[in-house]
């Protein structure tokens, strides 16, 4: 099973700085054969369900401000936010879609400083 | 857009079966995974299972033991079943379309076990 690990658990950053979030997966999320990490990223508000941000590392899904942007590859991947703004409190996680058992890191929460 | 709705009993007995239904609207049940995943209050994600339309599944390890998912596609149904639940299995269940990242998600059922 791979295991995801984010970090920070939790983070405060002040309105419009940079917000910088890492994954880390156990075993690469990379496919060789379509050149894809399969890791998404998802940013959920309390009551709510998670909202998809980020798929295939690094595209972000439609509608989403192009502020919060992903990058890397294999094992280590980034979420970045890069000016916050007070709607972007939240939990974020990322999530790997390589293998079953697909599994999510544990979350980081993003406070205001 | 496709849009999932589920429903289900919220409070539970230990040793009752969670019984939860999804159903999705403006869109086609064929060619995707529908998958289950559930959040303990205050806790993190965790994938229950899935189905295809097909009919074939795939599980959890750590949950296997306990579960079934069904569809019926006619009826753009799916179905969760959990078996002899316990406190641990608290939770807010969502259903969600994995095509292969999870999107739409269900609005969340939450599901208590107390006795």
């Amino acid at each position: 099973d791979i295991v995801m690990t984010q970090s920070p658990d939790s983070l405060a950053v002040s309105l419009g700085e940079r917000a910088t979030i890492n994954c880390k997966s156990s075993q690469t999320v990379f496919y060789n054969s379509n050149n894809k990490n399969y890791l998404g990223w998802y940013q959920q508000k309390p009551g709510q369900p998670p909202k998809l941000l980020i798929y295939w590392a690094s595209t972000r899904e439609f509608g989403v401000p192009d502020r919060f942007s992903g990058s890397g590859s294999g094992t280590d991947f980034t979420l970045t936010i890069s000016s916050l703004q007070a709607e972007d409190v939240a939990v974020y996680y990322c999530q790997q879609y390589y293998s079953s058992p697909y599994s999510f890191g544990q979350g980081t929460k993003l406070e205001i400083k | 857009q496709v849009h999932l709705q589920q429903w289900g009993a919220g409070l539970l007995k230990p040793s009752e079966t969670l019984s939860l239904t999804c159903t999705f609207s403006n869109g086609s049940f064929s060619g995707d995974y529908w998958s289950w995943i559930r959040q303990p209050p205050g806790k993190g994600l965790e994938w229950i299972g899935e189905i295809k339309h097909s009919g074939s599944t795939s599980y959890n390890p750590s949950l296997k033991s306990r579960i079934t998912i069904s569809v019926d596609t006619s009826k753009k149904y799916l179905s969760l079943k959990l078996s002899s639940v316990t406190a641990a299995d608290t939770a807010v269940y969502y259903c969600a379309r994995r095509w292969p990242w999870f999107e739409p998600w269900g609005q969340g059922t939450l599901v208590t076990v107390s006795s």
